[in-house]
């Protein structure tokens, strides 16, 4: 069964940063394409970031861009997001996502609970 | 960027009704289109992708449609459990967008 469990959430003043992680099991993590997608109070969902298999070229939404770094570690089934100058309407839960196996990696297979960044001062 | 608009925003429905909601993509996505569930206090859940395909362990009651820019979820026959939010999203191009989403409610 697929698990994702992510933590590093928590309360950050403007400006600053926090590393998201997520641990994964259940499955072969080196074979797919992971991302991240967060969601603010009560709004939709937002696509965030992504990255392949290898590690290779990751994809950001612009309005994160230079701003958030995703990566992974094969070796430990984990993904990471280092989020840095941080705004409040950064603010939201951040969900990691298992892709499906190509040409379906960006399909958003398996989510976790997601883990709460509140940005406030 | 493309634009996912859904439709309606909120949907009253009675257990047991037939129900569609709508996705239109402000271009061609092909099939590359997934729908989405969420329930208050859960994390989403993949109901379909390539547009018609559903996802595993979804039910038979639920199909999906279209190409393109026009889009449909059906769901034949109402459960309790299916009252919650409906996200589609497409996967053709980057940045991948979301619609804002279709909340079925009981009626």
């Amino acid at each position: 069964e697929v698990h994702l469990v992510e933590s590093g959430g928590g309360l950050v003043q403007p400006g600053g940063s926090l590393r998201l992680s997520c641990s994964a099991s259940g499955f072969t993590f080196s074979s797919y394409t992971m991302h991240w997608v967060r969601q603010a109070p009560g709004k939709g969902l937002e696509y965030v970031s992504g990255i392949p298999s290898n590690g290779g070229s990751a994809y950001y939404a612009d309005f994160v861009k230079g701003r958030f770094t995703i990566s992974r570690d094969n070796s430990k089934n984990t993904l990471y997001l280092q989020v840095s100058s941080v705004r409040p309407e950064d603010t939201a839960v951040y969900y990691c996502v298992k892709g499906r196996l190509v040409p379906g990696a960006n399909v958003l297979e398996y989510w976790g609970q997601g883990t709460l960044v509140t940005v406030s001062s | 960027e493309i634009v996912m608009t859904q439709s309606p925003a909120t949907l009253s429905v009675s257990p047991g009704e037939r129900v569609t909601l709508s996705c239109r993509a402000s271009q061609s996505v092909t099939s590359n289109l997934a729908w989405y569930q969420q329930k208050p206090g859960q994390a989403p859940r993949l109901l379909m992708y390539g547009a018609s395909t559903r996802a595993t362990g979804i039910p038979a009651r639920f199909s999906g449609s279209g190409s393109g820019t026009e889009f449909t979820l059906t769901i034949s026959s109402l459960q309790s459990d299916d009252f919650a939010v409906y996200y589609c999203q497409q996967y053709y191009n980057w940045p991948f967008t979301f619609g804002q989403g279709t909340r079925l409610e009981i009626k």
